[in-house]
């Protein structure tokens, strides 16, 4: 089983219109999570950090259910400049390790 | 720029060839990882460093791969007799502590023919 999964998509929407992501891990040892953002042939940027209490950022709010291991993306009032693959991002850490694992992106589609 | 540098940016080499890649981190980042990126999936972990030390390796890193952190700044990463297979974005970061964010490089588009 992969240890982050995501809706592959692609999601095609409006501007202006609400669309949300999900994303679940496999390890309840994970520590941290992210949002990330990947532009065609760029390098991921973060997004935002996700924490436990749910966050929010301008039009995007980021939510995490540790019980259910669930992790969440909402882009209110889409933009065509919001067109990426949004990446999920989980961080575990132990003794002589620090990993990144990553989802395989879910591809948002802003049409006019 | 005081981001992530890799270089070169892109490379194209026959089948058979040396290639190595280089990545200076934000320099007050002790944490440097090596990724792999294929077209429609999520980097992949390749390899750790916490300042020189390469506290890990991921299995996809075979035995053509090799990668330093000499002095605890730059890294390299070489491919020895390159494959086809080996096509990729290699993707640089670097952050510093334990549950920080990380920064990218723009990243090595290997290409191999």
């Amino acid at each position: 089983r992969k240890e982050v999964e995501q809706d592959p998509g692609p999601f095609n929407v409006p501007e202006g219109a609400t669309v949300a992501f999900n994303c679940t891990y496999s390890n309840s040892a994970s520590q941290s999570f992210f949002w990330y953002r990947q532009d065609c042939r760029k390098e991921p940027k973060l997004l935002m950090s996700v924490y436990s209490s749910g966050n929010e950022d301008g039009r995007f709010t980021a939510q995490l259910n540790r019980a259910s291991q669930y992790i969440s993306l909402l882009i209110r009032d889409s933009k065509l400049s919001d067109s990426a693959t949004y990446l999920c991002v989980v961080t575990r850490t132990g003794n002589n390790f620090n990993k990144f694992y990553f989802g395989s992106g879910t591809k948002l589609n802003v049409k006019p | 720029d005081t981001g992530v540098s890799q270089n070169p940016r892109h490379k194209i080499t026959k089948r058979g060839q040396n290639v190595t890649f280089r990545c200076d981190p934000i320099s007050e980042h002790n944490r440097l990882y090596w990724y792999r990126q294929t077209l429609g999936q999520g980097p992949e972990f390749l390899t750790y460093f916490q300042n020189e030390a390469q506290l890990e390796k991921s299995r996809l890193l075979s035995d053509r791969f090799s990668a330093e952190r000499p002095k605890g700044s730059f890294s390299t990463l070489e491919i020895q007799r390159t494959e086809q297979g080996d096509s990729a974005m290699y993707l640089c970061a670097s952050r510093i502590g334990v549950n920080t964010e990380a920064f990218f490089g723009q990243g090595t588009r290997l290409t191999v023919v």
